[in-house]
């Protein structure tokens, strides 16, 4: 089983949409998690933390449930400028230092 | 807003030759790491490094590689005796040493291609 799993996609969306993308991880022992945004052939760029209790920032909002290891991301009123792809990412504990990303998942938006 | 530089953002090298990627954390941080992503793929953990010496390294981080702090602001990445297969993106991260913040930071990353 990989360590971080999620859909490839790609999510093709109209602007003004709301999508949702979903991630999960294998270790239990799992920290921190986080999103990460990557646009064709650059790096990738922290979007935010995820918090147990959940977090917002603007139209994007992050949840996490440590019982079903899972980690989801919402974006509200999908932009252009959105179209990326979103890296799941998690560290585990232990090693305090390395970040485990997933493949990815690519999200197209459209006029 | 304080941001990770890397060079060059682009390497071609022939097989077999030495190489250095050469990165520049953002300054008061303390935590620094490598990673490399193949064309296509995931973005992979290379080694992180802390206090001088290496914390963590992965199976990809064999004898070929190796890491260095020369001077108070540089940190490098130094490829032995490149092969076809270490074509990739290489990035250089950091991090702030603050207990709680886990945060890691992305330089531009610089392209390797080994012919």
């Amino acid at each position: 089983r990989k360590e971080v799993e999620q859909d490839p996609g790609p999510f093709n969306v109209p602007e003004g949409a709301t999508v949702a993308f979903n991630c999960t991880y294998s270790n239990s022992a799992s920290q921190s998690f986080f999103w990460y945004r990557q646009d064709c052939r650059k790096e990738p760029k922290l979007l935010m933390s995820v918090y147990s209790s959940g977090n917002e920032d603007g139209r994007f909002t992050a949840q996490l449930n440590r019982a079903s290891q899972y980690i989801s991301l919402l974006i509200r009123d999908s932009k252009l400028s959105d179209s990326a792809t979103y890296l799941c990412v998690v560290l585990n504990t232990g090693t305090a230092s390395k970040l485990t990303f997933g493949t990815g998942t690519r999200l197209q938006v459209t006029l | 807003e304080p941001e990770v530089t890397q060079t060059p953002s682009h390497q071609v090298t022939q097989m077999g030759q030495e190489v250095i990627l050469r990165c520049v954390p953002i300054s008061n941080h303390l935590y620094f790491y490598w990673y490399r992503q193949i064309l296509g793929q995931k973005v992979e953990f290379l080694v992180s490094f802390y206090n001088n010496e290496i914390s963590e390294k992965s199976e990809i981080f064999d004898d070929q590689f190796s890491v260095e702090r020369p001077d108070g602001s540089n940190f490098t990445l130094k490829i032995r005796s490149t092969k076809l297969e270490d074509s990739a993106m290489y990035f250089c991260a950091s991090r702030r040493r603050d207990r709680g913040f886990f945060e890691q930071y992305f330089g531009p990353g610089t392209r390797l291609t080994v012919t």
